[in-house]
C-alpha cells in the first residue's frame, strides 16, 4: 500500500523559510502528482499547489505564488516544499497528498507536518 | 476561483439518524470533479467520495453522494459512532482546487 511519509515538526521565526519533505513508499514515485495542502489551527483545508515528479512541472495557487517552491529528488522518491517569508499566518499543518493526474481527487495523504511560526 | 459553501456548519445527530450535508458551488462544476473527505481529530483527511457519487475504498454503503451543477450532497443513511468527524467537499476541475469550509458532524 502506498504511503506518504512527511518530515517532522518545525518551529520557525517570522521571516524565516521552511522546507518540508514528503517521501513515497513506492517505487513508481514519478507517475503521480504530489500536492500540498495547508490547514491552519481549527481551520479548513487550503490547496497550495502541485508538482509532477515525472517532469518537474509545478503549479501553484496564486495566493502562494512567489513564496512557495516545490522540488523533487526522484532518486529517493521525495518531494520538497519550501515556503519563504513566514508569518504567524503560516502556523499550520502541511499535508502532502497524491493524485493520479492534475484533476483527480487526493487518494493518499501524508501524516502532516506541524509548522509553528512564532517570535 | 470557485467558492464552495458547506451547510450546516455543525450537524448534531444521534447514532442511527440520517445525516444530510450540503455543498454549494459559486458556479457550475462538473460532477466528475467533486469529492468529499472525512477528517477525524489529529488525522489527515481521508478520501470518502469522488466523482460526486463514487465511494472510496473502505467506506460502507451507508455513505452516498449526489448532485450536479452547483449543488452537491453527502448523505449518511444511519450515522454510526465512527462517523462523527468533519467532512469537506472539494472541486478539482479547475485551478485553484478549493475546499468547502467543512461540516462538523457531532454527537447529539
Amino acid at each position: 500500500q502506498v504511503r506518504l511519509v512527511q518530515s517532522g515538526p518545525e518551529v520557525k521565526k517570522p521571516g524565516d523559510s521552511m522546507k518540508v519533505s514528503c517521501k513515497s513508499s513506492v517505487y513508481t514515485f514519478d507517475v503521480y502528482y504530489i500536492h500540498w495542502v495547508r490547514q491552519a489551527p481549527g481551520r479548513g483545508l487550503e490547496w497550495m499547489g502541485w508538482i509532477n515528479p515525472h517532469n518537474g512541472a509545478t503549479r501553484y495557487a496564486q495566493k502562494f505564488q512567489g513564496r512557495v517552491t516545490m522540488t523533487m529528488d526522484t532518486s529517493i522518491s521525495t518531494v520538497y516544499m519550501q515556503v519563504s517569508s513566514l508569518s504567524s499566518d503560516d502556523t499550520a499543518v502541511f499535508y502532502c497528498a497524491r493524485t493520479d493526474d492534475d484533476l483527480d481527487p487526493f487518494d493518499v495523504w501524508g501524516q502532516g507536518t506541524v509548522v509553528t511560526v512564532s517570535s | 476561483e470557485i467558492v464552495l459553501t458547506q451547510s450546516p456548519g455543525t450537524l448534531s445527530l444521534s447514532p442511527g439518524e440520517r445525516a444530510t450535508l450540503s455543498c454549494r458551488a459559486s458556479q457550475s462544476v462538473s460532477d466528475s470533479y467533486v469529492a468529499w473527505y472525512q477528517q477525524k481529530p489529529g488525522q489527515a483527511p481521508r478520501l470518502l467520495m469522488y466523482a460526486s457519487a463514487t465511494r472510496a475504498t473502505g467506506f460502507p454503503d451507508r455513505f452516498s453522494g449526489s448532485g450536479s451543477g452547483t449543488d452537491f450532497t453527502l448523505t449518511i443513511s444511519r450515522v454510526e459512532p465512527e462517523d462523527f468527524a468533519v467532512y469537506y467537499c472539494q472541486h478539482s476541475g479547475s485551478s485553484p482546487r478549493t475546499f468547502g469550509q467543512g461540516t462538523k458532524l457531532e454527537i447529539k
